[in-house]
């Protein structure tokens, strides 16, 4: 039952760092997204695909970038980790449009902290 | 745009009370969802319930109930029967309908609910 595994868990980078967060999913979802919570607040999705090579940016795209080279998994990358990149970072997978009902399914988060 | 408020940021609830965790949205949308995850400080979502804007009923998993007022473009939470599990923090999300969307949600900012013994 592994669901949306998100690896690594914790990661501490010094600015100016990149790093990529790495996210599979085992459940044959079309949809994957990246999302990052900041203290104290809800979820805001950074980027998304709803098939594999395709993406898309969400809300807050800017200083980070994405692929979809298979179904199962979906890479976040920091090219220049800043500051204010600092925050946790939540993976989930989703089923097509036509499953309107079907929620989607959240790994257990990266927490990042920048230096 | 979708907007999701949550007005509540904290609230207190006796064990085995009930609790009513308020959201309100703001669409143009006729077709969407909306969905309440938990978030326990363990930091996963969880899934509790949806509602469909077309669903007729309230929407109803075990505790968990809906007040699904279309008109007034609220779907408040429900918890019944506190137990101290339920101490964590509630996001309401909606999600607009249709593949062109990508079946995206968009978060409000979440209620904590500490459940007193």
């Amino acid at each position: 039952n592994a669901g949306v595994t998100q690896t690594p868990k914790f990661r501490v980078l010094k600015t100016g760092q990149s790093m990529t967060l790495l996210c599979a999913q085992d459940m044959n979802h079309e949809y994957m997204y990246w999302y990052r919570q900041d203290p104290g607040m809800g979820l805001r999705l950074i980027h998304y695909s709803v098939g594999e090579g395709t993406t898309a940016k969400g809300e807050v795209p800017d200083g980070y970038n994405v692929s979809r080279l298979k179904k199962q998994n979906f890479l976040l990358g920091l090219e220049s980790a800043a500051p204010s990149q600092t925050s946790v970072y939540f993976c989930a997978s989703s089923y097509f449009a036509g499953a309107t009902n079907q929620p989607q399914h959240f790994g257990d988060g990266t927490r990042l902290s920048i230096l | 745009a979708q907007k999701i408020t949550q007005t509540q940021p904290g609230m207190f609830v006796q064990e085995k009370e009930a609790v009513t965790l308020d959201c309100t949205y703001d669409t143009s949308d006729q077709s969407y969802g909306l969905f309440w995850y938990k978030q326990p400080s363990s930091g996963e979502m969880i899934f509790l319930i949806y509602q469909g804007s077309y669903d007729e009923q309230n929407a109803t998993e075990g505790r968990y109930s809906l007040n699904f007022q279309k008109a007034r473009k609220s779907a408040n939470l429900v918890i019944s029967a506190s137990q101290l599990g339920d101490s964590a923090m509630y996001f309401c999300a909606m999600r607009r309908k249709g593949k062109a969307a990508g079946n995206k949600l968009t978060f409000g900012g979440g209620t904590r609910v500490l459940v007193k013994p």
